[in-house]
């Protein structure tokens, strides 16, 4: 069952400006990670959070956390041709090891 | 290495076949997964191995029958089946402790076409 919902399901932008994705998900977890997936190929960890922590920096990536709310925020900053791709949100919850992966955003970047 | 390879990339096959997926890590992780992704769809987990051993298998039909030779190998065998079990079946791998849940390393995927 798809736990995570994401928002917008896609998202076109000029190379240069920043991408800013929602996830929202449903019951409690112990981390969230967001993945990225060029068309058809397999997915490439991004960042992981944990439950305790509200933000997360890597390179041009920021990541934000609000467990009251039960959403997590992906910024990418100074976007580029290359970060078009699908990026996907996951929660573990009861199971350590069982990601369920949100519906995902598909980005565009226009050069 | 820091790579999780897949084989074959590509893989058509009729409804009577029999056929294997074939997966392999060396990063020496203890936790092992299949997953199913459809078009526009996100990736679905079908089963999961820890040390080896079927830990979570989310109802997948018996059609698909996982293994799990050693701590480097994962298989998925498939027999019988249907038009719409065609997707992208990817496999991962990720430490496995008591600490917490980590990152998953993905493969690039076979590509299924059921005829």
């Amino acid at each position: 069952s798809q736990q995570g919902e994401e928002d917008p399901q896609a998202l076109s932008i000029q190379e240069g400006e920043n991408a800013t994705m929602n996830c929202s998900y449903k019951t409690s977890i112990n981390n969230l990670q967001w993945y990225r997936q060029n068309s058809g190929r397999g997915l490439v960890h991004l960042i992981l959070i944990r439950s305790n922590e509200r933000e997360k920096h890597s390179g041009r990536l920021r990541v934000t956390l609000d467990t009251s709310k039960k959403s997590s925020s992906l910024l990418i900053t100074a976007s580029r041709a290359a970060d078009t791709a699908s990026y996907f949100c996951a929660t573990d919850g009861r199971y350590g090891n069982k990601l369920v992966f949100g519906a995902g955003t598909i980005l565009r970047v226009k050069s | 290495d820091t790579e999780v390879t897949q084989t074959p990339k590509h893989l058509v096959m009729g409804m009577t076949n029999k056929k294997s997926l074939k997966c392999e890590q060396h990063m020496g992780h203890r936790a092992m997964y299949w997953y199913k992704q459809k078009a526009k769809k996100p990736p679905e987990l079908m089963f999961v191995y820890s040390y080896e051993k079927l830990s979570i298998n989310e109802s997948v039909p018996s059609r698909f029958s996982p293994e799990c030779p050693n701590s480097s190998l994962l298989n998925l065998h498939l027999h019988a089946l249907q038009p719409e079990d065609s997707a992208l079946y990817l496999c991962a791998s990720s430490p496995q402790d008591n600490r917490g849940t980590y990152e998953q390393y993905f493969g690039p995927g076979t590509r299924l076409t059921v005829t």
